[in-house]
């Protein structure tokens, strides 16, 4: 069974500085993907940054960035420069290839702080 | 560019009642559809998917079914509210081959009282 965890409930960052979100999983596939999900206030789920298994270079969106580290199974989210938008939920979230099951870890609340 | 709706945004039930709650995608044809469930501050549960018209998996066994009378709609149901039915409620699309991303909804929040 796949599994995703989050080992940090809550995180906090003064605005304009990086924090670095956690994130491990545990399966024995070898096609999969991983997401980070973030959930604001309205508790929307909006797509923070994809990444596919196999490639091996790190997802990047402007401020954010990941960095997958397959053989350890660590996917953890880097946030730079920090904005007051960016407090929020955070969600770690794998799914395998053939499967529709998309697994969620249990989440990090980040607060951005002035 | 695909958009999901969800109506409606919130909803005050009593135990015992009925319950619809209805999403819809446009935007894109024969997507993969799911049904997650998200109990205050905890993390999301998938209740059903589909891949397509009539096809319904339940990952869940409970008091709620689902159904898709049209390709891009999705309609969770409950004959008879309990009040552990209480949560946020979301929908999600993916199409395979084209994106393995899920892309969510604005959800409903549902009170049982």
């Amino acid at each position: 069974a796949q599994t995703v965890t989050q080992s940090q409930p809550e995180m906090s960052v003064q605005e304009a500085e990086t924090v670095t979100l956690s994130c491990t999983y545990d399966t024995s596939e070898n096609n999969y993907y991983l997401f980070w999900y973030k959930q604001p206030p309205s508790r929307q789920m909006i797509l923070v940054i994809r990444q596919e298994a196999y490639k091996q270079q790190n997802a990047t969106e402007n401020r954010f960035s990941v960095n997958f580290q397959k053989a350890a199974k660590s996917f953890s989210l880097k946030i730079s420069d920090s904005q007051l938008g960016d407090t929020a939920m955070y969600f770690c979230a794998f799914i395998a290839g053939t499967a529709s099951k998309l697994t969620f870890g249990t989440g990090t609340r980040l607060q951005v702080t002035l | 560019s695909q958009t999901i709706h969800q109506w409606p945004a919130t909803l005050v039930q009593p135990v015992g009642s009925p319950l619809s709650l209805e999403c819809t995608v446009e935007g894109t044809s024969n997507p993969n559809l799911y049904w997650y469930r998200q109990a205050a501050g905890r993390g999301l549960q998938l209740l059903f998917y589909s891949v397509g018209i009539g096809q319904i998996s339940s990952e869940v066994p409970q008091n709620l079914s689902a159904s898709r009378p049209q390709d891009r709609q999705f309609i969770l149901s409950s004959k008879k509210l309990l009040l552990s039915d209480s949560g946020f409620y979301l929908c999600a699309w993916r199409v395979l081959g084209y994106t393995d991303t899920q892309y969510f909804g604005p959800g409903t929040r549902l009170t049982v009282l």
